[in-house]
């Protein structure tokens, strides 16, 4: 059973390119949470999904991000129009229900790091 | 809004006993997690604790929780080289999201 698997692991845009991340959860897990890590930061929450529904997406920049997790195939966090504070790890993690506790916990993947030059 | 804090660096030798701590602020919160952060990796959840316990202890990890003051500790006996890592402590309370502190880069002498 694989873990969630990101791709790609490291990308480099340049200022104003799009930038696409993938994020294939663990099989039997629906719900898809998207965090992103500034260097010597913590991790901050941006969007909770669960398949065809963004649930909760309060931590997302309000403009050039966006998310979805389409019925088939990976969830897709996009970023139009890179700007260098874009640059930063940012990490998947899918449970099989809501992410409360063991029997629903939130396995993450290896993450995708994102510089914009 | 929540907030979650740790110290950023903690030094131990090898053999000893390593003490991480964590303070947070929304009382709402239901689980607590410990994660360990290898470098250029993701994050492996190491333990929790519901909100209802003071205490849980599973092989070398032993979690505290005091939550009337808000403080939750890791400690980890007989740290070893392996055990370098950043420690993230992160809360969960009504919602599904995570809240993490900035993590605590636990540093193994010999």
């Amino acid at each position: 059973n694989a873990g969630v698997m990101q791709n790609p692991r490291h990308l480099v845009r340049r200022r104003g390119q799009e930038a696409r991340l993938r994020c294939s959860p663990m099989k039997g897990h629906s719900h898809v949470y998207w965090y992103r890590q500034l260097p010597e930061e913590g991790l901050k929450f941006m969007v909770y999904l669960q398949k065809e529904n963004i649930i909760d997406e309060s931590g997302m920049p309000k403009e050039r991000f966006s998310a979805e997790f389409p019925k088939e195939g990976p969830s897709i966090l996009r970023i139009q129009q890179v700007v260098r504070g874009d640059s930063a790890a940012y990490f998947c993690a899918s449970s099989r229900t809501k992410g409360r506790g063991m029997n629903t916990e939130a396995f993450f993947g290896q993450g995708t790091r994102l510089t914009v030059v | 809004g929540e907030d979650v804090e740790q110290s950023l660096f903690l030094s131990v030798r090898e053999g000893d006993s390593s003490v991480i701590n964590c303070t947070y602020t929304d009382s709402s919160s239901t689980y607590l997690y410990w994660y360990k952060q290898e470098p250029g990796a993701g994050l492996q959840l190491l333990t929790y604790i519901f909100s209802n316990m003071d205490m849980k202890q599973d092989q070398r990890l032993t979690v505290l929780l005091n939550k009337k003051d808000k403080h939750l500790s890791l400690r980890i006996a007989d740290t070893q080289t392996g055990d370098s890592a950043i420690y993230f402590c992160a809360e969960s309370g009504t919602a599904s999201k995570l809240t993490f502190g900035t993590g605590t880069r636990l540093q193994v002498t010999l």
